[in-house]
């Protein structure tokens, strides 16, 4: 069964829209911690960010937002004012108290058009 | 700041032939992990290791085999290479501290191309 569920194939947005990507997960754990990667056109994994099950502060990182609701168990993430360089694959992942391996979900892939 | 290496970043090999992939860690990283990302999907992990000794195992076939060394670098060794093979690796690393340990930070990923 899918641990992170990313509904959201993709979305096209006008540049200056904001957009929210949506992300589901399901642990059993009361421990883990939850990230966002962005997949540029160009391959990488981009670091985006990390957020504790303990942590439920939501976080503001310039245009980027993070809403963490452990009650419906999402983590998604909000682009405001979107601009081209914004167009890339989104991966939301879950990481359990026990074990190494990253969890992605399916990815979301937002365009940009100017 | 210093980032996950890896190379080759690109890789052509023919059906049934062999490859090695190597990933230098951040330094003072102490955790190497490898993903596969096929055409289209999400990265599935393979392998974890840590501090030189394979810490967990994921989907990886039997003909792949991988090792980190005692400079904390690592290498997948693929053999008998399928066309399904062809595929985006990645390799990221972590520190081996309590919190911290949590964040993995990806190399730019080898393309492998299997003809």
């Amino acid at each position: 069964a899918q641990k992170v569920t990313q509904a959201q194939t993709e979305i096209s947005v006008v540049e200056k829209e904001d957009v929210t990507l949506d992300c589901v997960y399901e642990t059993r754990d009361t421990t883990y911690y939850l990230f966002w990667y962005k997949q540029p056109p160009s391959g990488e994994l981009v670091f985006l960010i990390r957020r504790n099950s303990f942590d439920e502060q939501n976080e503001i990182s310039g245009r980027y937002s993070w809403n963490f609701q452990k009650s419906t168990s999402s983590f998604n993430f909000t682009i405001t004012a979107s601009q081209v360089v914004d167009s890339a694959v989104y991966f939301c992942a879950l990481r359990e108290r026990v074990g190494n391996q990253f969890y992605f979900g399916t990815g979301t892939s937002l365009t940009v058009i100017p | 700041a210093a980032g996950v290496i890896q190379s080759p970043r690109h890789l052509i090999k023919e059906k049934r032939e062999t490859a090695t992939l190597k990933c230098y860690p951040i330094p003072r990283h102490d955790t190497v992990y490898w993903y596969q990302q096929g055409p289209g999907q999400d990265p599935q992990f393979l392998i974890s290791f840590y501090e030189k000794m394979q810490s967990d195992k994921g989907s990886i076939p039997d003909r792949f085999s991988a090792q980190q060394f005692s400079d904390y670098h690592s290498e997948l060794n693929m053999s008998s290479l399928e066309l399904g093979d062809s595929a985006l690796y990645f390799c990221a690393s972590s520190k081996g501290l309590a919190g911290a340990r949590d964040t993995q930070y990806f190399g730019p990923g080898t393309r492998l191309t299997v003809l």
